[in-house]
């Protein structure tokens, strides 16, 4: 199974903050890398998918970037209901694979 | 609305066995790819079972592979998931979710809870 390793597993910022967080995969998975967005109790929502395409509804202040093995996510002008936990996901192979989570908490 | 709504979970003692099940409602389901995806409590996410269309292929992850058997009724617009010989590390929230032809899972369930304790 591919490995996703994402990093920090948390950070901690204040509003209008940018933060970056990564995801490296264990072999090269092309563009199949999608983020996700987790709040306490909830479902997962998908962000980003295919590094870079924003889903319908999804703030500008989100993007990605990467290929390859090395992907990135960024906020922008971070907001209050931004703070959550982030998820990478890797499509290129079954089975779909996370990576560990990165938890966005006030600072 | 495009909409799944998972149910079945519960308390089971370990050993024991439970079904879970998810209706999909809003979008053409014999058409999508199907996962159960797990969370223990403070967990990461773990895909647990993926079913393609019309059942052809299906992945179980090594954790309970033999214990759990997904399938699907298209007809009834239904995804299941058999659980047998449940183990204390089952314990999590299941969820599940259609998998997009661009390989993210983008419409997720509410998800159900399995507890299995004695």
């Amino acid at each position: 199974d591919i490995q996703l390793t994402q990093t920090p597993s948390s950070v901690s910022a204040s509003v209008g903050d940018k933060v970056t967080i990564t995801c490296r995969a264990s072999e090269g998975i092309y563009s199949w890398l999608a983020w996700y967005q987790q709040k306490p109790g909830k479902a997962p929502n998908v962000l980003i998918y295919a590094v870079t395409y924003l889903q319908t509804g999804v703030p500008s202040r989100f993007s990605g970037s990467g290929y390859g093995t090395n992907f990135t996510l960024t906020i922008n002008n971070l907001q209050s209901e931004d703070f959550a936990t982030y998820f990478c996901q890797q499509g290129n192979s079954f089975p779909v694979t996370f990576g560990g989570g990165t938890k966005v908490e006030l600072k | 609305e495009v909409q799944l709504v998972e149910s079945g979970g519960g308390l089971v003692k370990p050993g024991g066995s439970l079904s879970l099940t998810c209706a999909a409602s809003g979008f053409s389901f014999g058409s999508y790819l199907m996962t159960w995806v797990r969370q223990a409590p403070g967990k990461a996410l773990e895909a647990v079972s993926t079913i393609n269309t019309g059942s052809t292929y299906i992945y179980y992850a090594d954790s309970v592979r033999g214990r759990f058997t997904i399938s699907r009724d298209d007809d009834k617009n239904s995804l299941s998931l058999h659980m047998n010989s449940l183990r204390h590390d089952d314990t999590a929230v299941y969820y599940c979710a259609r998998q997009h032809r661009s390989r993210n899972l983008d419409v997720w369930g509410q998800g159900t809870t399995v507890t299995v304790s004695s």
